[in-house]
């Protein structure tokens, strides 16, 4: 079945370095692609999704771009802050089944 | 954009008690939203898919008596904890899928500890 595969953390950086979260995926169809956060004590939220091949998303800083050629939707952004510091779930859904499917979960700290 | 509102948000329940936590999308209708469970640095499980007007159909090895789902309208689902015990303690999080961005919108989810 489809399945997401991320980087396993915690993933520690300095304020302003610069940051990568790999994630891989396995689908049989043609999913949309997702990055969501979630700060502690709350539930998640979307941070920039794609919904096709060569899509970028960005928001906030982040972006990631859906490549098909190597099943990969990674998340980078630039110079992170402090105030990046959460937990970023990288999922999958493909609308054929209703279901959205998350990776484990990256664990991101970003000293000051 | 799409909202979400999970309620409450935290709960301290007593061994042997029921717990009901609600799930509203507020400025869209809901056909279908999903109740998810999470444990301490762990990702999200899903636990059940609820349709509305119709039953919910819960993933494999989730108790079905104990979490009862309804979805009695187009933006209200609930989850009722039947029973809970210790090992219910979790974090509980709904979402629904919203066709305007053709994602999934979440609540901010429900910390439940059972005493």
């Amino acid at each position: 079945g489809d399945s997401v595969t991320q980087m396993e953390g915690p993933v520690t950086l300095s304020e302003e370095a610069f940051l990568t979260i790999n994630c891989t995926y396995t689908a049989t169809g043609y999913p949309s692609l997702f990055w969501y956060v979630q700060y502690p004590g709350e539930g998640l939220q979307l941070l920039l999704k794609a919904t096709k091949a060569d899509d970028k998303g960005s928001n906030k800083g982040f972006e990631a771009t859906y490549r098909k050629e190597t099943t990969s939707f990674h998340l980078e952004k630039g110079s992170v802050q402090v105030s990046d510091s959460a937990v970023y779930f990288c999922a999958l859904s493909d609308y054929r089944d209703d279901k959205i499917i998350f990776g484990k979960g990256t664990r991101l700290h970003i000293l000051p | 954009g799409a909202v979400v509102s999970q309620h409450p948000s935290r709960v301290i329940c007593k061994s042997g008690t029921s717990v009901k936590i609600e799930c509203r999308s507020l400025d869209f209708q809901a056909t279908t939203m999903f109740w998810y469970r999470q444990f301490p640095k762990q990702s999200l499980m899903l636990m059940a898919t609820s349709n509305e007007g119709s039953k919910a159909t819960y993933e494999q090895g989730v108790e079905k008596d104990k979490f009862l789902i309804n979805h009695a309208s187009l933006t209200l689902s609930t989850l009722t904890v039947t029973s809970a015990h210790p090992e219910d303690s979790s974090f509980y999080i709904c979402s629904a899928r919203d066709t305007e961005i053709y994602g999934y919108t979440f609540g901010s989810g429900t910390r439940l500890t059972v005493v």
